[in-house]
């Protein structure tokens, strides 16, 4: 079965100082990768997905993801932490099954970063 | 955010009220979702509309109705809930081209938060 895991319910960092929210997930096919964002009392925001290529995956905002077939992991990354960017980060993976689109999303990490 | 808008933001029900959450996608997609967001628990997938039918329904309570009255219209009909039915409730909406290889992006509405009293 598929599934995604954060292992981290919440990372803390300094503002100005990188940072790396995990992400590890498990498909028995080519993995369809997705990070969202949620700020307080909204939606959750694209940031960016991997489908093939370039491991290296740049996003919304700065964000960019490293995706790592043999470690099976997917995390997103940024150079310099801003306080505005605290917020709930979600990985999901492309459910392999069916064509409806359906995400399997892990259970999110609370970044906080801290002037 | 105004690609997908969700109505009413806030909503506070008994559990014997019936009320309804709109959801609106202007982004010309032909497939839509609902989700549930409790705390500490991952995103739940409730139903799944394409091209208006519902194709997928995750043993949902039949105290949830959804409707698809056309490809940008998505209704979420609420009857006899019950106080653990209290989370947020998100929307999205996607363009399906079919298949497993193509990973389209779902874009999200901002979720009704519900109280079920």
């Amino acid at each position: 079965a598929q599934s995604v895991a954060q292992p981290e319910d919440q990372v803390n960092v300094a503002e100005g100082n990188p940072l790396t929210v995990k992400c590890t997930y498990s498909v028995s096919g080519n993995p369809y990768l997705f990070w969202y964002v949620q700020y307080p009392n909204r939606g959750l925001q694209f940031l960016l997905k991997y489908i093939t290529g370039d491991n290296l995956v740049k996003g919304s905002y700065g964000f960019e993801a490293e995706f790592n077939k043999s470690q099976t992991s997917f995390h997103l990354k940024k150079p310099s932490a801003l306080v505005s960017d605290s917020a709930l980060y979600f990985c999901a993976v492309r459910d392999e099954g069916g064509n409806t689109g359906k995400l399997i999303f892990g259970q999110g990490t609370t970044l906080q970063v801290k002037p | 955010e105004t690609g997908v808008t969700q109505t009413p933001r806030h909503l506070v029900m008994g559990m014997t009220n019936k009320k309804s959450l709109k959801c609106e996608q202007h982004l010309g997609h032909n497939a839509m979702y609902w989700y549930k967001q409790s705390a500490k628990k991952p995103l739940e997938l409730m139903f799944v509309y394409s091209l208006e039918e519902r194709v997928e329904n995750n043993s949902v309570p039949s105290r949830f109705s959804p409707e698809c009255p056309n490809s940008s219209h998505l209704f979420l009909h609420l009857h006899t809930l019950q106080p653990e039915d209290s989370a947020l409730y998100l929307c999205a909406s996607s363009q399906a081209s079919g298949g497993a290889r193509t990973p389209e992006t779902q874009y999200f509405g901002p979720g009704t938060r519900l109280l079920v009293l």
